[in-house]
């Protein structure tokens, strides 16, 4: 199984609060990343990091930001939720240098703004 | 434009069935391609990887193809159960950037007893 931890699995907020995701892996991948999923629809990148002190926006434009300060730690923070940034939030790992890396996911993040 | 295909985009058999799943691609430089398990409320699991000169790899009942010249893949589901009840998510990377891992939106496979 993949060591690669996401929390909280499940929040509920009201429109205008703060939040942060909170995503660790213990795999001492230098790659991580961010992925929005809604319901039945595919995954779109919303931020990558290649290792500490690195972060990229991806494919999809989000109002969300991340901050890598430990190889272990990639957290994403909305800072005035919207009902419209409802949606799954999966965070992933990978092994740096390989073509083929195989993308670890973690349980994901459902967030639901009120 | 990089794009990921595939089809149906859901499907139902029973149990002990067996179903193949479909994935055309436009990625360039292609990489390989990753057959990922998505079960409802979790995040996605490997199942396979094809790189250009891989025709064929099974992974238990799971069995992916892989013609490159056509930019197609397939995986077929062998004598299903009822835990291959998920989603299928074809996934081909590009090489050597984050930005081009291109995700397909899914089968969403449901096995009936």
């Amino acid at each position: 199984e993949a060591d690669i931890y996401q929390t909280p699995r499940y929040l509920v907020i009201g429109t205008g609060k703060k939040i942060t995701l909170e995503c660790s892996q213990t795999m001492g991948h230098d790659k991580m990343y961010w992925y929005q999923q809604d319901p039945g629809m595919e995954l779109h990148l919303i931020h990558y990091s290649y290792g500490v002190n690195s972060t990229e926006k991806g494919d999809l434009s989000s109002e969300s930001t991340v901050s890598r300060i430990r190889t272990e730690h990639f957290p994403l923070t909305l800072e005035s939720a919207r009902p419209s940034h409802t949606s799954q939030y999966l965070c992933a790992s990978s092994e740096a240098g390989e073509d083929t890396g195989e993308l670890f996911f973690g349980e994901g993040s459902r967030l639901t703004v009120l | 434009k990089n794009q990921v295909e595939q089809s149906p985009q859901s499907l139902i058999i029973l149990e002990g069935k067996n179903c193949t799943l479909q994935c055309n691609y436009t990625v360039s430089p292609f990489s390989n391609l990753r057959w990922y398990k998505q079960d409802t409320g979790r995040g996605p699991v490997s199942l396979t990887i094809m790189t250009f000169s891989e025709n064929t790899k099974s992974n238990g009942r799971y069995t992916a193809t892989l013609d490159a010249d056509t930019k197609q893949s397939s995986l077929h589901i062998t004598a299903s159960q009822l835990s291959d009840s998920a989603s299928y998510i074809c996934v081909v990377s590009a090489y050597s950037s984050a930005s081009k891992i291109i995700f397909g939106s899914g089968t969403r496979l449901s096995i009936r007893p």
